[in-house]
């Protein structure tokens, strides 16, 4: 079974640009959950996305947004970056929300903001 | 605010020891415990769960103790193995039907030989 893919796995944007990010969650996986990691602050939620519907989020700005297409795939976005975005964005994907023992990481995508 | 925390940035023992890596907490509410382990250039993996009702689970050379009264929770392996060198996230989930979870900032293990 093929795991979670994250495209592109490396990314150098300039401040004030956006972005996104896509993760594929492992076939038969309806949720998916992105994270933002910082060194020194290990994981931070960001949102997780269960039928295409948001079902969490977690306390970033409203320039963080995502969405979930009907195959589950998911997408991130984040508009007018700053420096502080500069992160691995890591998606996680989950037969179903309450799932965590079976969420699976992807490999991330290393943001780097310039 | 920081509701896990890994207060060892780094820990490094000897192959054939034990390694013991460290959780608190501060929300009662989680009710469900993780350990991940992670490889630079990868995500992380899951590796060893326990439930809030227990206060300990076991898994070949790992095994998780969980103490609600202290909200701590630790990391075991018995022995530790040269393989077993990565950073060891501890995570905490805030409610059953979300994945939602709470990570502490890591621990990176190194295992000598």
């Amino acid at each position: 079974k093929a795991g979670v893919t994250q495209t592109p796995r490396y990314l150098i944007k300039t401040r004030g640009q956006q972005v996104t990010l896509s993760c594929s969650p492992i076939s038969g996986h309806r949720s998916v959950s992105w994270y933002q990691q910082t060194p020194g602050q290990g994981l931070q939620f960001l949102f997780e996305y269960f039928s295409e519907t948001q079902r969490n989020k977690g306390n970033f700005p409203g320039r963080f947004s995502g969405r979930q297409f009907s195959n589950s795939r998911s997408e991130m976005n984040v508009s007018t970056l700053e420096l502080g975005d500069s992160a691995l964005y890591l998606c996680a994907s989950s037969p179903a929300p309450g799932y965590s023992y079976e969420q699976y990481f992807g490999p991330g995508t290393r943001l780097t903001v310039t | 605010d920081q509701q896990v925390k890994q207060n060892s940035p780094s820990l490094s023992v000897q192959e054939g020891r034990i390694s013991i890596l460290n959780c608190d907490y501060t929300n009662s509410m989680f009710d469900y415990f993780l350990w991940y382990k992670k490889y630079p250039a990868e995500g992380p993996t899951f590796l060893i769960s326990i439930s809030s009702i227990k206060d300990k689970n076991e898994d070949g050379r790992f095994t998780v103790f969980l103490n609600k009264s202290a909200k701590h929770l630790s990391l075991h392996i018995v022995p530790s193995q040269p393989g077993d060198s990565a950073v060891y996230f501890c995570a905490a989930r805030i409610s059953y039907n979300n994945n939602d979870m709470r990570f502490g900032a890591g621990t990176r293990l190194t295992v000598k030989p």
